[in-house]
């Protein structure tokens, strides 16, 4: 059973490009969370999707970022016009049904030059 | 505001000594509190959990306590092995329905 997969592992874009993050979550799991971390910071919780739904959105900037989470496919989070500021690593986790069993991705970690 | 709170950025124990990592929370609706920890480089991955309905929880080398007046909970790692050099997050939900929210983690060197 594979575990969740994100790729790519690192993207450089450059500002004003766009980014698109891909999350595969673990069989079985249709619940998806996106987190981004900071240079020594925690975890900050973006959004949380079930298929063709956004469940959660309330940790993601209302401009520039969009995700996604469609019937067939993985989950994709997108950043146009990207910024120096959205280089972070971007995680993602998945659950069955609640987050008392989430699991992680190894993450996505974006620099923007 | 921060409703997770990792108070020692770092923490050094030597090699066989126990290590214990506290985290302490704001949100009296949180009831299920869990650990992870992170190498460099890769994703976090799960420890240990507890429900608001216990005290404590056991699994191996690993315990958590919690103790919901405090609204505080810590992970004792005996005995520690420098393999357990890591960040370590706390994190906690309301009832697994609500995004998880992390503390800004603890950095954990065990030192042969």
């Amino acid at each position: 059973n594979a575990g969740v997969m994100q790729n790519p592992r690192h993207l450089v874009r450059r500002r004003g490009q766009e980014a698109r993050l891909r999350c595969s979550p673990m069989k079985g799991h249709s619940h998806v969370y996106w987190y981004r971390q900071l240079p020594e910071e925690g975890l900050k919780f973006m959004v949380y999707l079930q298929k063709e739904n956004i469940i959660d959105e309330s940790g993601m900037p209302k401009e520039r970022f969009s995700a996604e989470f469609p019937k067939e496919g993985p989950s994709i989070l997108r950043i146009q016009q990207v910024v120096r500021g959205d280089s972070a690593a971007y995680f993602c986790a998945s659950s069955p049904l609640t987050l008392t069993e989430a699991f992680f991705g190894q993450g996505t970690r974006l620099t923007v030059v | 505001d921060q409703q997770v709170k990792q108070n020692s950025p770092s923490l050094s124990v030597q090699e066989g000594r126990i290590s214990i990592l506290n985290c302490d929370y704001t949100n009296s609706m949180f009831d299920y509190f869990l650990w992870y920890k992170k190498y460099p480089a890769e994703g976090p991955t799960f420890l240990i959990s507890i429900s608001s309905i216990k005290d404590k929880n056991e699994d191996g080398r690993f315990t958590v306590f919690l103790n919901k007046s405090a609204k505080h909970l810590s992970l004792h790692i005996v005995p520690s092995q420098p393999g357990d050099s890591a960040v370590y997050f706390c994190a906690a939900t309301s009832s697994g329905n609500t995004p998880l929210v992390f503390g800004k983690g603890t950095r954990l060197s065990v030192i042969a």
